[in-house]
Parts: C-alpha cells; structure tokens; sequence
C-alpha cells in the first residue's frame, strides 16, 4: 500500500513568508507526528496528533508554529512568518492504532529554505 | 527526560569489516528501542526494532540487543557492503503522561563503507 506522502517535497520561501506544508498518512493509522531535521538541532519532536484527541505541541518551537489534522487524516503544518531558522528538513510520522510500541513510519519529508 | 547518546561519525570502514555503532539512552519509564536508517537523498526507515529488556532486533544482517542493565542498543553487522553505506539513527520512544510515543532521536552515525 501507499506510504506516508508529503508535499511539497521542496520548498523555498522568503524571510517573514507563511508557509503550509502537508502530510497524508497510511491509511487506518490513527497517530501522526511531525518532526524537523536540522543541521544544528538533529531530529526534533514538533507535535502529535492521537485520533480525535487535543494534540501534543509540547514541541513547537514557537507561536509561529500551528498544526491541524483535518478528519483524523491529513495534516498541515503552518509556518507564520518564517525565519531564516526555520530552514529545515519537516517530516512526517504515521502509526497504527494499538496500545502496543507502535513503529512509526515516516514520509520523504519537505526540504524548507528560508532566503 | 529522554535521551539518546550515539557515537560520532563518519565510520569508515572497508567491505566486509564488522561493524558497532554504540547506542546509550535516558528514559523515565520502559521504553522501545530502535535502529532508523537513512540512505542518502531517501527518507527515514526503520531498520530494527525491540520492545523489551533482552530483546534482539534483526534485519538485512544488522542485530541490536536491548541491555536494560547497560541502558544500551548497539548496532552491529558482520560484515558491510558498499550498500550500506548511509546515516544510523538510534531512537526511543517511550509512553508519556500524554499516550505520545514520539521518537527522542540520537544525533546520527554517517557510516562510509569503501570497496
């Protein structure tokens, strides 16, 4: 079956832009996760989302970070007036619903260049 | 909090060496453990994975044993091929207050393997 898919796989903005980025999940997984790959930072939790439950942004880094999860499927993660900083490698995590130690399974993540 | 402690890179090894990349980690609770790797220009994909003290997690000949007594999860291989050549990411995930699994990550082991 299909993946984890994220879109777009590039992206290049300026300083003070907004940016969207999106992720469709494997289908029937209820948990999504978004992390950032960064030179400086390695790989950083961003926020989780579990079914219908309030998300986990325990990781944002700032208000200028917001996600949604639209119907239990579709996520975007929103970047209000990007910095230089926020360049970085988004990616996605899906798992299956279970109460066991779920693997996650991640997409091809969004390279974002902030000019 | 968490943490996952993983030797610096780059490896370089010759074909067939044997390979360890050591792992350590901080956890609160009982966690997962895991081996993600990453090939260049493809995204994250697990490589192996144990759920419990004493487990071995196998895949395409690499082994990693959860040690609860040594809070360790080395990697190792018999003997590498140019093929494997790519980024290691020992990761844990452990089930906070929140019901989140989100993966706390090492910083990654750059593995070159020479003909």
């Amino acid at each position: 079956g299909a993946g984890v898919s994220q879109s777009p796989s590039n992206k290049v903005t300026e300083k003070g832009k907004d940016v969207e980025l999106r992720c469709d999940p494997i289908s029937g997984h209820t948990a999504l996760y978004w992390y950032r790959q960064s030179l400086g930072q390695g790989l950083e939790f961003l926020i989780y989302f579990q079914g219908n439950s309030a998300p986990d942004k325990s990781g944002l880094p700032s208000d200028r970070f917001s996600a949604e999860r639209t119907g239990g499927s579709v996520s975007t993660l929103t970047i209000q007036r990007t910095q230089q900083e926020d360049s970085a490698v988004y990616l996605c995590a899906s798992s299956p619903p279970s109460g066991g130690t779920d693997t996650q399974y991640f997409g091809p993540g969004t390279r974002l260049t902030v000019l | 909090g968490n943490s996952v402690t993983q030797m610096e890179g780059p490896v370089t090894l010759s074909e067939e060496a044997f390979l360890t990349i050591n792992c350590t980690y901080t956890a609160t609770g009982y966690p997962s453990l895991f081996w993600y790797v990453q090939y260049p220009g493809e995204g994250l994909q697990l490589l192996l994975k144990a759920t419990k003290a004493d487990d071995k997690g196998s895949n395409k000949g690499f082994e990693a044993t959860y040690r609860k007594e040594t809070t360790s999860f080395h990697l190792e291989k018999g003997s590498v091929q140019v093929s494997d050549s790519a980024v290691y990411f020992c990761a844990l995930s452990d089930l906070g207050d929140t019901g989140r699994r989100a993966l706390t990550f090492g910083s990654g082991t750059r593995l070159q393997v020479q003909p």
